[in-house]
């Protein structure tokens, strides 16, 4: 069976610090990945998406990117982080061709 | 910009009651997703009806979609104290958006027991 991990669960890191997050699935060959972002209270704004190796579309211009360099792994990062960076980021992965995206589990993310 | 629009934004009845949620949308879809988070969690897909249905049941689940007003119901029969989440609506647009979704804003469901 599949399975999407995040790590961290929990990160706190002060403004201007960089930032890594990274999220890996297993179980699956050649998915479609998605970053999401959410604010307290509010629904999910697709951040970055990526249909293969070293191909990423972002939907939102901000201070994050993302890399995926390898098939199962996705990675959203930021050189400086802003006090608007805060929130909770979730990773989902999707098989090509079908409709039902599967989500991990999500990092809280705080910038103070 | 968020397609969907989720009413109410929150509701809160009462174990053994039914619980309605709805969701509207501004274009054309290929199919309309709900989804459950529990607090601080990630999402959990619950059902998928696409612009061609028009009811769709999962056990306590039933959806519903009218394509002409643009709108989706998630019914929830005979609550349960552990439905207790938020549910959000997604829009998917079909042909090359690479499966991408558009989520409402959710409506953060309690039930008491």
């Amino acid at each position: 069976s599949q399975t999407i991990h995040q790590w961290p669960a929990t990160l706190v890191q002060p403004v201007g610090s960089p930032l890594s997050l990274e999220c890996t699935v297993e179980g699956t060959s050649n998915p479609n990945l998605y970053w999401y972002r959410q604010a307290a209270g509010r629904g999910l704004q697709l951040l970055f998406y990526s249909v293969g190796i070293g191909q990423i579309s972002s939907e939102v211009p901000q201070n994050l990117s993302a890399s995926r360099p390898q098939d199962r792994q996705f990675i959203l990062s930021s050189k400086k982080l802003l006090l608007s960076d805060s929130g909770f980021y979730l990773c989902a992965w999707m098989a090509g061709g079908a409709d039902t995206q599967y989500f991990g589990p999500g990092t809280r993310l705080t910038v103070l | 910009s968020q397609q969907g629009e989720e009413d109410p934004q929150a509701l809160s009845i009462q174990e053994g009651e039914n619980a309605t949620m709805n969701c509207s949308y501004k274009t054309s879809i290929n199919n309309l997703q709900w989804y459950r988070q529990n607090s601080g969690r990630g999402l959990v897909h619950l059902i998928l009806i696409r612009s061609n249905e028009r009811e769709k049941h999962s056990g306590r689940l039933r959806v519903t979609l009218d394509t002409s007003k643009k709108s989706s119901s998630l019914l929830i029969t005979a609550s349960r104290a552990a439905d207790t989440a938020s549910y959000f609506c997604a829009t998917a647009f079909g042909g090359t958006s690479y499966g991408k979704l558009t989520f409402g804003q959710g409506t953060i469901l309690t039930v008491h027991p």
